[in-house]
């Protein structure tokens, strides 16, 4: 069973718009949400990442939305590019010593110009 | 700073014969991670180091695949008796234990034919 679910599994927007990505989980002890960014033939990127304590978390184009209560998340990018076609993934993290990051199936995303 | 290197980046193999993946961390990460990424899936954690030491290896297929991290810095995945079910990206990533920060190398493409 899937611990970290994203949707959609594709997605296209135009050039300028904004792309949503979703993420949801299960486990309540999930602490820490990174998002990854992978562009074919290369290893994930860290994108950027948030906290179980914080709602949102910013940088540049890319925004987290976190919402505790429902067990979502979400990644909006702003005024899309080419350059950010690529796939996403979002993945989650326990509390405590241990540092294994769960992943999601990931979105990948088409920016039309 | 160099980022995380593996080697080779692309591996062909017919079933039954054996490979070895080569990791070398961001200087100064005390914690690497292996994973696995089949085709249009998220990375899937393999084992983990501090240091020298075995942190998790509970998702390593022990009859076939072993990792060594014998100084805390470099790291050795080694698949015996390679199956086409291992076709996937063998990804390396590091940090440092106090973060939840990985950081991924370009991954290892394996083939088994």
């Amino acid at each position: 069973q899937q611990q970290v679910r994203q949707s959609p599994q594709s997605l296209t927007v135009w050039e300028g718009e904004t792309a949503i990505l979703n993420c949801s989980y299960e486990d309540s002890t999930f602490n820490y949400f990174p998002w990854y960014q992978q562009f074919p033939g290369e290893g994930p990127a860290l994108l950027i990442s948030i906290s179980s304590v914080s709602d949102k978390k910013e940088d540049g184009r890319f925004t987290i939305f976190f919402n505790k209560r429902e067990k979502k998340l979400s990644l909006h990018i702003t005024d899309s590019q080419p350059g950010d076609s690529a796939t996403y993934f979002c993945a989650a993290s326990r509390a405590g010593n241990t540092r294994k990051l769960i992943f999601g199936l990931g979105t990948t995303l088409q920016v039309q110009p | 700073e160099a980022g995380v290197t593996q080697s080779p980046r692309y591996a062909v193999l017919q079933e039954g014969q054996a490979v070895s993946f080569w990791c070398d961390p961001i200087s100064g990460h005390d914690t690497l991670y292996w994973y696995q990424q089949p085709r249009d899936q998220g990375p899937q954690l393999l084992v983990y180091f501090r240091d020298e030491a075995v942190i998790d290896n509970s998702q390593l297929p022990s009859d076939r695949f072993s990792a060594v991290r014998p100084k805390g810095t470099n790291s050795t995945l080694k698949i015996q008796s390679a199956k086409q079910g291992d076709t996937a990206t063998y990804l390396c990533a590091s940090s440092l234990h106090i973060s939840y920060e990985q950081y991924f190398g370009p991954g290892t493409r394996l083939t088994v034919l």
